[in-house]
């Protein structure tokens, strides 16, 4: 079946440094991919639609300039969380979906937990 | 977006049927119902998913009634292992990303 993997599975990071998190579509092409964040006992919250080639289109309230997303080729998408602070501190998922028509499943990656110091 | 209502939680004995209700009454006629599991820690897992007809696959089946409104997975015979939050979505008509709602925490007790 089609894997998305992610990386790092988890990281900690200082106050105000920029982590990127990598997402990647292993054996599909991906022209889209989402970005998810989750709190502790919180359902995923959607944060961005990551566009290959383009830029990506962020949710209400989720500010493009401090989470950076590029999608560069078909198989990869990174996050980077910039100048991080604790409260960024979370479980960061992507999902990206194969190039068949929309009713075709997503796949997500095992997630990355992200810790600010 | 269609929204689905789901309950909080719900236990199983391991070996028998769970049966998961959703409601997704304000569905439109070309959404899908899906469905994901997220264990522990992990990314969400794809089981199954369905427009109209009940479907089956190697992991779960999926009991949608004849007016769309809700649906049922079955997981025929649980496991410790299926112990995980069960997601039902109804896939957003015309664009492809998923919003979850709080989902159903499934526990399977020996």
């Amino acid at each position: 079946g089609a894997v998305v993997s992610q990386h790092p599975s988890w990281v900690i990071c200082k106050s105000g440094t920029s982590v990127k998190i990598e997402c990647r579509s292993l054996d599909f092409q991906a022209t889209t991919m989402f970005w998810y964040r989750q709190f502790p006992k919180q359902s995923l919250m959607l944060m961005a639609t990551s566009n290959e080639g383009s830029k990506a289109t962020y949710e209400q309230g989720v500010e493009k300039d401090k989470f950076l997303i590029n999608h560069a080729s078909l198989t990869l998408s990174t996050l980077t969380v910039t100048s991080a602070h604790p409260e960024d501190s979370s479980f960061y998922i992507c999902s990206a979906e194969d190039r068949v028509p929309y009713n075709s499943p997503l796949h997500f990656g095992n997630g990355t937990r992200l810790t600010v110091t | 977006d269609a929204k689905t209502t789901q309950p909080t939680s719900m236990d199983c004995a391991e070996g028998r049927a769970a049966n998961l209700p959703c409601n997704h009454s304000t569905i439109s006629g070309n959404e899908y119902v899906y469905w994901y599991r997220q264990i522990h820690s992990q990314g969400p897992q794809y089981i199954i998913h369905g427009l109209k007809n009940n479907e089956t696959n190697e992991m779960a089946s999926l009991i949608i009634t004849e007016d769309r409104k809700s649906s049922t997975l079955i997981l025929p015979h649980a496991t410790l292992r299926d112990t995980a939050v069960y997601y039902c979505i109804v896939r957003v008509q015309g664009a492809q990303k998923l919003v979850f709602g709080q989902g159903t925490r499934l526990t399977i007790n020996p």
